[in-house]
């Protein structure tokens, strides 16, 4: 059974900096891996799509890199703004059915 | 393109009503994924159906609950006679494929009073 965790829980920081948000996920065999935002009282907004044979994955000021074989995965924000403020969920896909299964989450603050 | 559309978006039910959540998938989606995601937890799958079939219902309670994707019509999620722990955020996600993005709905909150 995936199991996926999410370092940090929670991170408050002041505008423009630099953030490096982490997953690991303990079945490496997995098809892909996601990354979304959620808003408070909201869904989920797809961030970026890394397939199993990607390394990397880039959207404007956010970039995630895979690393199948450890079972980790990181997002990296560059120049953080206060619109960058909810919680940052990763989805690996595993198994049979290739389901996504979610860690708990980074919640992230960004400050003025 | 409209996006995926659940309703209602906000239930309110009496404990051991029923409660139908609705799912329309994004245009050309044939893959429909349920999850369920309880105050201060993370998102639990529920149930992942393709039309007319369900291929992976491992996360669904055995009972009370089901799930269904017609052929024609939005996908279904049921719980007959709700408890209030049922009460939750409901989201549907829907793909074109299994390896494509998983697109998410804006979730029906359900409360069991």
């Amino acid at each position: 059974k995936q199991e996926v965790t999410q370092i940090p829980a929670a991170l408050s920081v002041p505008e423009g900096e630099n953030l490096v948000l982490n997953c690991s996920f303990t079945d490496s065999a997995i098809y892909n891996l996601q990354w979304f935002r959620q808003d408070p009282g909201k869904g989920l907004t797809s961030l970026l799509l890394i397939q199993s044979s990607q390394r990397e994955q880039t959207s404007g000021r956010l970039n995630a890199s895979l690393n199948k074989s450890s079972g980790r995965s990181t997002l990296y924000i560059a120049a953080s703004q206060p619109g960058d403020s909810a919680t940052y969920l990763c989805a690996p896909s595993s198994g049979g059915s290739y389901i996504p299964t979610f860690g708990r989450g980074t919640s992230l603050i960004v400050h003025p | 393109n409209a996006g995926v559309m659940q309703n209602p978006r906000h239930l309110v039910r009496r404990r051991g009503q029923e409660a139908r959540l609705r799912c329309s998938p994004m245009k050309g989606h044939s893959h429909v994924y349920w999850y369920r995601q309880l105050p201060e937890e993370g998102l639990k799958f529920m149930v992942y159906l393709q039309k007319e079939n369900i291929i992976d219902e491992s996360g669904m309670p055995k009972e009370r609950f089901s799930a269904e994707f017609p052929k024609e019509g939005p996908s279904i999620l049921r719980i007959q006679q709700v408890v209030r722990g049922d009460s939750a955020a409901y989201f549907c996600a829907s793909s074109t494929d299994l390896a494509g993005d998983r697109y998410f709905g804006p979730g029906t909150r359900l409360t069991v009073l």
